[in-house]
């Protein structure tokens, strides 16, 4: 069975830039969401994505965007970066959007914004 | 929308003796409260999780349980270890809107003292 994996693991930016991170979810697992974790922080809920669609979205700006492939994988965009995107970004997957259950995290991508 | 408390924020204790994180949620319709622990530099990992039809659950030596009326659940860790050093986040889950919507606490880090 494959683990959640995202890549990349570290990146650095510039304010105004764009980003794209990726995610390949655990085998069999059709949902996948983003957590942004500010240091110090508990992760915080950016979006769910389920068949293909986003389905939930927490209290981000709208240039935070994503992507669900036909695989369950999953890419997170970040237009126009602002200094307090810096943080860890972690993607989760789990099996069905309508249940509550356990989330499967990925080691995460350290996003650094100069 | 939810909040979660989580107190302390950092937890000290010796090695072999019990650690006690607790936890406040604003949202009666939250069902599922899972905790994770995360070593540094690592992915978040559930540790134990509890539904709201359940008042204690317990796998070894830890232990969480859960008091719906007021709103609170609690992580007990006994016999604590040095690899029992962590930071600790709870969380309230729910399903809404389609989609399972995880806020979480701000994270205990707890530190054993061999």
């Amino acid at each position: 069975e494959t683990g959640v994996t995202q890549s990349p693991t570290h990146l650095i930016k510039t304010r105004g830039q764009q980003v794209t991170l990726r995610c390949s979810s655990q085998s069999g697992h059709n949902t996948v969401s983003w957590y942004q974790q500010a240091l110090g922080q508990g992760p915080q809920f950016i979006f769910q994505y389920y068949r293909e669609e986003e389905n939930g979205r927490g209290n981000f700006p709208p240039r935070f965007s994503g992507l669900q492939f036909p695989n369950y994988s999953s890419e997170l965009n970040v237009n126009a970066l602002e200094l307090d995107d810096s943080a860890l970004y972690l993607c989760a997957s789990s099996l069905g959007a309508l249940n509550t259950g356990e989330l499967f995290f990925g080691e995460g991508s350290r996003l650094t914004v100069l | 929308g939810e909040n979660v408390e989580q107190h302390p924020s950092t937890l000290s204790v010796q090695e072999g003796d019990s650690a006690v994180i607790k936890c406040t949620y604003s949202d009666s319709a939250s069902n599922y409260f899972p905790w994770y622990k995360q070593e540094l530099g690592k992915r978040p990992q559930l540790i134990i999780d509890i539904r709201s039809n359940v008042g204690e659950k317990k796998d070894q030596r830890i232990a969480v349980t859960l008091n719906k009326t007021a709103k609170h659940f609690s992580l007990h860790i006994t016999e604590t270890q040095p690899e029992d050093s962590a930071v600790y986040f709870c969380a309230a889950s729910k399903v809404t809107g389609g989609y399972q919507k995880v806020t979480f606490g701000i994270g205990t880090k707890l530190q054993v003292i061999p």
